[in-house]
């Protein structure tokens, strides 16, 4: 069975500009998140989907990200525009439904660097 | 005050040795804990999950609650050169949450 997937692995951009990373959960994994780990700091919760509606969005840092599960299938997150502070390694998890999460299952992130 | 906290180590022990992993929190209401290994560039892998007070065991890997010192450790027996990773301790403190610690590195050297 595929595990969580996410693309690309590495984003370098510019201060200014846009990226849109991608997360393709387990087939049938109704919850989606999205984490975010900044250097030095601990991975810090972002958002949550239960198939394609948002459930808590709390952890979004501000407008420049959107976040996307059309179907409730894959997952994007848009980051425009992109700023220094944003650099990071944002992992996507998915997990079964169930009343309280219990284990998440990650993918290996998708690194961005804004220069 | 973190939430939850991990001494970022590293904890360097020898072949064959116990490690001990521990981890505070803040929240009294968290109801679940998890201990999340990752090698470095890697995704975070589940090892132990505990939600009630006590020891649990799997393995070489045992985890142990203690809800009224808002403490939860994980101890890795018979440590081995491929244990060294960074354990990331995690909390739900309610609905679909997990708030992790910043990880304590492990180095296990033959």
């Amino acid at each position: 069975e595929a595990g969580v997937t996410q693309f690309p692995s590495h984003s370098v951009i510019e201060k200014g500009q846009t990226v849109t990373l991608r997360c393709d959960p387990i087939s049938g994994h109704d919850n989606l998140y999205w984490y975010r780990r900044v250097m030095g700091k601990e991975i810090k919760f972002l958002l949550h989907f239960v198939k394609e509606s948002k459930q808590d969005e709390s952890g979004m840092p501000n407008n420049r990200f959107l976040a996307e599960r059309t179907g409730g299938t894959y997952s994007t997150l848009k980051v425009q525009p992109a700023e220094l502070e944003d650099s990071g390694v944002y992992f996507c998890a998915s997990s079964q439904r169930d009343r309280v999460v219990k284990e998440l299952f990650f993918g290996e992130g998708s690194r961005l660097t804004v220069l | 005050q973190k939430e939850v906290e991990q001494n970022s180590g590293p904890l360097s022990v020898p072949e064959g040795a116990i490690a001990s992993l521990n981890c505070t929190y803040s929240d009294r209401v968290s109801q679940s804990f998890f201990w999340y290994r990752q090698y470095s560039g890697k995704s975070p892998e589940l090892i132990m999950s505990i939600y009630s007070n006590g020891d649990k065991e799997d393995g070489r890997f045992t985890a142990q609650l203690n809800k009224a010192s808002q403490y939860v450790s994980l101890l890795i027996r018979d440590s081995q050169p491929s244990d060294s990773a960074t354990y990331l301790c995690a909390v739900n403190t309610g609905f679909q949450k997990l708030v992790f610690g910043t990880g304590t590195r492990l180095l296990v050297s033959p």
